[in-house]
């Protein structure tokens, strides 16, 4: 069983509409929850930080963690074109190097 | 800017050729690392360095060397390169991941090298 588990879609959307994008994990011990995006051919950019459980937003976007489910969310509203990329999920422990990422999910948010 | 540069962006090499790959940031952060991006697979860490002379394993090492000689620049080494080793590679650097803070926890990738062996 992989560490972190994502739906890699591909997902598409018609612009203005909520995304959800989600991922699972079986270390209980992840503390810190990233999600990362990522345009074509390019290298992956931080999107959302978050520390242990609770909610983050930052403009049209949200993170969730909900660490007794061992699932993390991040939901785009009014999504925009400029918002097709692949986004990937990642987290770490406390004090571990290693960061571990969910295989990316495709977005496509259509005009 | 920020930046970490790596060079080539795309190569097509021949089975048993010896290659590297450079990677250099100009942040002086101390935490580098290399990551191969591979479909279904998602990015998976090669080998990653604490400072200078300091590396270490991550979760698909083999066939690769790392060297850190100085803290900017953070060289993938082939040395045999095989089909098996096509893929997308990400050079990348931080702050000390051990730390709290959104700073600690941002990684700065590059803009990917997409290597292909034949």
């Amino acid at each position: 069983q992989k560490e972190v588990e994502q739906d890699p879609g591909p997902l598409s959307v018609p612009e203005g509409a909520i995304v959800s994008l989600n991922c699972t994990y079986s270390n209980s011990a992840f503390q810190y929850f990233m999600w990362y995006r990522q345009y074509s051919r390019k290298g992956p950019e931080l999107l959302m930080y978050t520390y242990s459980s609770g909610n983050k937003e930052d403009g049209r976007f949200t993170a969730q963690v909900d660490k007794s489910s061992k699932y993390i969310s991040l939901f785009i509203r009014d999504s925009q074109p400029s918002d097709s990329a692949t986004y990937l999920c990642a987290m770490r422990e406390t004090g571990a190097n290693n960061l571990f990422f969910g295989t990316g999910t495709r977005l496509t948010v259509i005009p | 800017e920020a930046q970490v540069t790596q060079n080539p962006r795309y190569l097509i090499t021949v089975t048993g050729k010896k290659l590297t790959v450079t990677c250099s940031q100009n942040m002086n952060h101390e935490y580098m690392s290399w990551y191969r991006q591979d479909p279904g697979l998602g990015l998976r860490q090669i080998y990653y360095s604490m400072n200078v002379e300091v590396t270490d394993k991550g979760d698909v090492p083999e066939g690769y060397k790392v060297s850190r000689k100085e803290k900017r620049n953070f060289p993938l080494i082939l040395e045999s390169p095989s089909p098996n080793q096509t893929s997308l590679y990400f050079c990348a650097s931080s702050l000390k991941p051990s730390s709290g803070t959104v700073k600690g926890n941002t990684i700065y990738f590059g803009e990917g090298s997409w290597l292909t062996v034949v």
